[in-house]
């Protein structure tokens, strides 16, 4: 199985602050990578697929980048809204495997 | 509106089963991979199923193999997962999830299939305890 690894696994931060999100992946991935955000008792929502596209109706302050092993979610300039935690999952192969979560707390 | 709509969790005990369905609305049901993911109390989301869009081809985590079953119905614009010998460590929420796809040209092979969650139920919950 691909294990997925994440980093930080929390952080604090102001509003207007950018942010970034490390996920690191056991084995190469191409760009089979997703970032979703989850708030507290809600669904997870994509944000990214495919490495770097922004799904549709996601602000442009997010971002990814990032192909093989090592990928990055980035929110430019954090905005109250964007307090949650978010996930990266492969779907290179299955079993799909998600990152532990990164939680984005209010400094 | 595009909409899924999970229901039949609830409290089990040990060894028990339960049948979870997950009613979809708003777009061609057929035409979309089918997903359950899972969120045990304060944990991260683990993938459980996938389902193709006939029903050919079925994929499990190791964790519920030979425990768990996934069907649907296209007709009724559903998809099912059966839950057998369920343990405390199935104690979830249990999500269902569209997969969509973007399918990309490659030199070396036919084409490259991205596969991603878009759109997710609100979730129903299990708990397995005597």
């Amino acid at each position: 199985d691909i294990q997925m690894t994440q980093s930080p696994s929390s952080l604090s931060a102001s509003v207007g602050d950018r942010v970034t999100i490390t996920c690191r992946a056991s084995q190469s991935i191409n760009i089979y990578l997703n970032w979703y955000q989850q708030k507290p008792g809600k669904a997870p929502k994509v944000l990214i697929y495919a490495a770097s596209s922004l799904q549709s109706g996601v602000p442009s302050r997010f971002s990814g980048s990032g192909s093989g092993t090592e990928f990055t979610l980035a929110i430019s300039s954090l905005q109250p809204e964007d307090f949650a935690t978010y996930f990266c999952q492969q779907s290179y192969s299955t079993p799909w495997t998600f990152g532990q979560g990164t939680k984005v707390e209010i400094k | 509106e595009v909409q899924l709509v999970e229901s039949g969790g609830g409290l089990v005990q040990p060894g028990g089963s339960l049948r979870l369905s997950c009613a979809a609305s708003g777009f061609t049901f057929s035409s979309y991979l089918m997903s359950w993911v899972r969120q045990a109390p304060g944990k991260g989301l683990e993938w459980v199923a996938n389902i193709k869009q006939d029903g050919s081809e079925k994929d499990f985590v190791d964790s519920v193999k030979g425990r768990f079953t996934i069907s649907r119905d296209n007709g009724k614009n559903s998809v099912y997962l059966q839950m057998n010998s369920l343990r405390a460590e199935d104690t979830a929420v249990y999500y269902c999830a569209r997969v969509s796809v973007v399918v990309v040209p490659a030199a070396q092979q036919p084409y490259y299939y991205y596969y991603y969650m878009d759109v997710w139920g609100r979730g129903t919950t299990v708990t397995v305890s005597s």
